[in-house]
C-alpha cells in the first residue's frame, strides 16, 4: 500500500513552454501533497505544500506564478511549470501525507525535466 | 532553524562490511527521525524512523537510535551486501510542522 506515482517520468521541452507534471496516490487519499526539486547529486528541496482543495503554500525563494500547483482531489496534485527555461531543469519529486497527524510521507519515483 | 548534516560520500565498501552513516541535527522543537533509502532509478522510500529519545528504529538490517543528548541518528548495518547500494537521506520532522527536512544524502557503493 501507500503508492504514488508521477507522470510523466520525464520530459524534454523547448524553453518557453509549459510543462506539467502529475502526482498521484494510487491506494490512499492524501490531505496533503508536497512538491520537491532535487539537483544532482544534492538532497530535496521543499518547494511547496498543497493541500486539497485550498491554495499551495510556497517555500521562500520559489515563484509560485512560475511553478503552478493544483490539488484538484484528495488523489491528484499537479505541478505546472510555466515558461520552462533551462535553470528549470532539474528532478521533480512529489511526496503525500496520508493524514494530518501523520509523520510519513511516501514519495513518487520522481519526473526528470530537461529543458532546451 | 532545523538543519540535518550527515556525512559526505560516496561510501564504498565489500559486501559484508559494516557501515555506519553518520547523522546529526538541529531543531527548534522535538523532532521525529527518519532515514530514507533511494535506489537506484527509484523514488526515495522510508527505510526507518524514531519518533522519541533512545527509540530504535530498524529495518532491513539497518538501525538507528535518536540520541537527544548528541542530536543524532546514526544509520548502521552489521553485514552490507550489493542490493544496499543507494542514497540514503537523513530527515527530521517537527510535530507541529510537517515540512520534512533532509540531509544532502550519502552514496553507498557496495562491490562484490
Amino acid at each position: 500500500g501507500a503508492v504514488v506515482s508521477q507522470h510523466p517520468s520525464w520530459v524534454i521541452c523547448k524553453s518557453g513552454t509549459s510543462v506539467k507534471i502529475e502526482c498521484r496516490s494510487l491506494d490512499f487519499q492524501a490531505t496533503t501533497m508536497f512538491w520537491y526539486r532535487q539537483f544532482p547529486k544534492q538532497s530535496l528541496m521543499l518547494m511547496a505544500t498543497s493541500n486539497e482543495g485550498s491554495k499551495a503554500t510556497y517555500e521562500q525563494g520559489v515563484e509560485k506564478d512560475k511553478f503552478l500547483i493544483n490539488h484538484a482531489s484528495l488523489t491528484l496534485s499537479t505541478l505546472t511549470v510555466t515558461s520552462a527555461h533551462p535553470e528549470d531543469s532539474s528532478f521533480y519529486i512529489c511526496s503525500a501525507r496520508v493524514d494530518r497527524v501523520s509523520d510519513t510521507q511516501y514519495f513518487g519515483p520522481g519526473t526528470r525535466l530537461t529543458v532546451l | 532553524g532545523n538543519s540535518v548534516t550527515q556525512m559526505e560520500g560516496p561510501v564504498t565498501l565489500s559486501e559484508e562490511a559494516f557501515l555506519t552513516i553518520n547523522c546529526t541535527y538541529t531543531a527548534t522543537g522535538y523532532p521525529s527521525l527518519f532515514w530514507y533509502v533511494q535506489y537506484p532509478g527509484e523514488g526515495l522510500q522510508l527505510l526507518l524512523k524514531a519518533t522519541k529519545a533512545d527509540d530504535k528504529g530498524s529495518n532491513k538490517g539497518f538501525e538507528a537510535t535518536y540520541r537527544k543528548e548528541t542530536t543524532s541518528f546514526h544509520l548502521e548495518k552489521g553485514s552490507v551486501q550489493v542490493s544496499d547500494s543507494a542514497v540514503y537521506f537523513c530527515a527530521l520532522i517537527i510535530s507541529n510542522d510537517y515540512k520534512l527536512s533532509f540531509g544532502a544524502g550519502t552514496t553507498v557503493t557496495v562491490r562484490a
